[in-house]
């Protein structure tokens, strides 16, 4: 099965810095990559999402990045804010069964004033 | 539209106890599915379907069991609760894939098993 692999699991950024979140996937047939934010006590919320025949998405201040051929995809976020304090999560599918998702197991951002 | 709804928002049971969460969706989404979080361990999946009249297992599904009789609904039903089944419990929706689609998650359920 699919497994996915997400570092860091916790990130501390100053207001205004960027912050990168790394996923890596094992199933090179895996063609859909989704990102999910999850505030405190919340549900997930699809955030971004990225197919595999496209590089970048951009969307305002955060963009995903995939890499095919290194089987990872990171989410940026630039110009942080207090509100993107959460939980994030990435997901890919497994081969042959694109809607049945793996996620990773979550990074916990903390944005500091 | 309201999306996906889960019922109860909390519950309390006693090991050995049964009940079922539901769910439900008004999106006409073919795919369903219950995950169950866990401090460090992410989403895992208990059980899906990919339309009525169809179940498989996921990653974690002893203990539980599932039925889907109708589009919308997806219930979950705990055989007999133990304390390793205290979790937060979430129900997702999707169309089927033309490439994927990103799910759509019911408020949650949190389970605690005395």
């Amino acid at each position: 099965g699919e497994n996915v692999e997400q570092h860091p699991s916790t990130l501390s950024v100053q207001e205004g810095d960027s912050a990168v979140i790394k996923c890596t996937y094992s199933d090179s047939a895996s063609n859909y990559f989704p990102w999910y934010k999850q505030e405190l006590g919340k549900r997930p919320q699809l955030i971004i999402d990225i197919r595999s025949n496209v590089g970048e998405k951009k969307d305002q201040r955060i963009a995903v990045t995939l890499n095919k051929t290194a089987k990872h995809f990171s989410l940026h976020i630039t110009e942080t804010q207090p509100e993107d304090s959460a939980v994030y999560f990435c997901a890919a599918p497994l081969t042959g069964t694109a809607s049945k998702l793996t996620f990773g197991t979550g990074t916990r951002l903390q944005v500091t004033l | 539209n309201a999306g996906v709804t889960q019922t109860p928002k909390f519950q309390v049971l006693k090991t050995g106890q049964s009940m079922t969460l539901q769910c439900a969706q008004d999106m006409n989404h073919e795919y369903m599915s219950w995950y169950r979080q866990d401090p460090g361990m992410g989403l895992r999946l208990i059980h899906y379907s990919v339309g009525a009249g169809i179940t498989d297992q996921g990653e974690v599904p002893n203990g539980y069991n599932v039925s889907r009789s109708t589009t919308e609904d997806f219930p979950l039903r705990l055989l007999s609760a133990a304390p390793s089944q205290t979790s937060v419990y979430f129900c997702a929706s999707s169309y089927l894939p033309r490439g994927g689609h990103g799910y759509t998650f019911g408020s949650g359920t949190r389970l605690t098993v005395v």
